[in-house]
């Protein structure tokens, strides 16, 4: 079953302006990632946050992690149309051992108008 | 630096027949995943491996075996292809020698069973 849920699931804006993704997810974490999909393309790792953070930053990108309330954020400023990609968060946990996994969500399709 | 290498790109099958999928990372990484990706659900985690000769379930595994028998190499097999597989498939691997790193994806094989 699916851990983490984004939402919105669609989101179209102007360039220029900021994108606001949120996920939430059910159970304990060690941390959560963010990734982006061009069309057609693999995913590429955005960033990073620890269960012990509570924000981060990576140029444009500020990813925020809630662990009270299960979720995070992932705020994209002044937006280009090169942004304008699926983005997906992924809980990882190491369930004991070597096991360790992400979870991914269903996704955020970002359209950024020029 | 190829970083994840997948073969082949795309694929047509019909019911029945069988095929192998290769995955190969240059990274020395220990850990290896197979995903799959179908429309509006997201990435789920088909078998994944936490180092050379071993093998593990994940999510969805019926219908898929894999092989393991070089760190580099990540094999996933269809026996007997059923329309239900026609998905696009995901490798990744991952340095989880320190904790918190991020998988590295290839660019997918898109399959489709007829």
């Amino acid at each position: 079953s699916q851990q983490g849920e984004e939402d919105p699931q669609a989101l179209s804006i102007q360039e220029g302006e900021n994108a606001t993704m949120n996920c939430s997810y059910k159970t304990s974490i060690n941390n959560l990632q963010w990734y982006r999909q061009n069309s057609g393309r693999g995913l590429v790792h955005l960033i990073l946050i620890r269960s012990n953070e509570r924000e981060k930053h990576s140029g444009r990108l500020r990813v925020t992690l809630d662990t009270s309330k299960k979720s995070s954020s992932l705020l994209i400023t002044a937006s280009r149309a090169a942004d304008t990609a699926s983005y997906f968060c992924a809980t990882g946990l190491n369930s004991g051992g070597s096991n360790y996994k992400l979870t991914f969500g269903k996704g955020t399709l970002l359209t950024v108008n020029p | 630096n190829a970083g994840v290498t997948q073969t082949p790109k795309f694929r047509v099958l019909k019911t029945g027949q069988s095929m192998t999928l290769l995955c190969a990372q240059d990274m020395n990484h220990e850990y290896m995943y197979w995903y799959r990706q179908d429309p509006g659900m997201g990435l789920r985690l088909i078998h994944y491996s936490v180092g050379e000769g071993t093998t593990a379930k994940g999510e969805v595994p019926d219908g898929y075996n894999v092989s393991r028998l070089k760190k580099q190499n990540f094999l996933l097999g269809l026996e007997s292809a059923a329309p239900s597989q026609t998905s696009v498939y995901f490798c990744a691997s991952a340095d989880l020698s320190r904790r918190h790193q991020p998988q590295h994806f290839g660019d997918g094989t898109r399959l489709s069973i007829l």
